[in-house]
């Protein structure tokens, strides 16, 4: 079963433009992850963000969460055609045993 | 290359048949993770591991699929009489201990297809 889902499901931009897409999950959370897939590849780690911080960056990346509205979103800054892919949340259910996914938003970014 | 790796990449097999995939994790990670993945979904969690012990699998994992982590090492994932309804690709995850503050580490999956 999927823990969260992703918003939008897909997401077209211009090289250059920022991309912003929401992730929402159902229960309390150690951590929420992100994680790009390029088309039929493994998933690849990008941030990670701990359920008592509430803003992260890592080079053009931001993320935000709020656990009182179980939400966070992942900002790409000045999108580049390399960054076409899928991305997803992941949260550890609060167990921290597993990650569970969400549904995934499909980027792509035009030349 | 020291990450996670999976054989075989490519699997085609007749329904009905049996196939077997294997997972090497980094080799300091103790859990081992696997999941399946249709087309246009994320992924789904089957079952993990914590060195040899498989400590929880999900009711995705039905009788036909068995996973073993013999001495703590690599992992296999076997799936007996297959049906078309198994075709998707099949990841291996590993991590160093809980993911608490720690990230998986992904292979590049088994894109398994029954025909």
């Amino acid at each position: 079963s999927q823990q969260g889902e992703e918003d939008p499901q897909a997401l077209s931009i211009q090289e250059g433009e920022n991309a912003t897409m929401n992730c929402s999950y159902k229960t309390s959370i150690n951590n929420l992850q992100w994680y790009r897939q390029n088309s039929g590849r493994g998933l690849v780690h990008l941030i990670l963000i701990r359920s008592n911080e509430r803003e992260k960056h890592s080079g053009r990346l931001r993320v935000t969460l709020d656990t009182s509205k179980k939400s966070s979103s992942l900002l790409i800054t000045a999108s580049r055609a390399a960054d076409t892919a899928s991305y997803f949340c992941a949260t550890d259910t609060g167990t921290a045993s597993k990650l569970t996914f969400g549904t995934g938003t499909r980027l792509q970014v035009t030349l | 290359d020291t990450g996670v790796s999976q054989d075989p990449r490519h699997k085609i097999t007749k329904r009905g048949q049996n196939v077997t995939f294997r997972c090497d994790p980094i080799s300091e990670h103790n859990r081992l993770y696997w999941y399946r993945q249709t087309l246009g979904q994320g992924p789904e969690f089957l079952t993990y591991f914590q060195n040899e012990a498989q400590l929880e699998k999900s009711r995705l994992l039905s009788d036909r699929f068995s996973a073993e982590r013999p001495k703590g090492s690599f992992s296999t994932l076997e799936i007996q009489r297959t049906e078309q309804g198994d075709s998707a690709m099949y990841l291996c995850a590993s991590s160093r201990g809980q993911l608490l503050n720690t990230e998986a580490f992904f292979g590049q999956g088994t894109r398994l297809t029954v025909v």
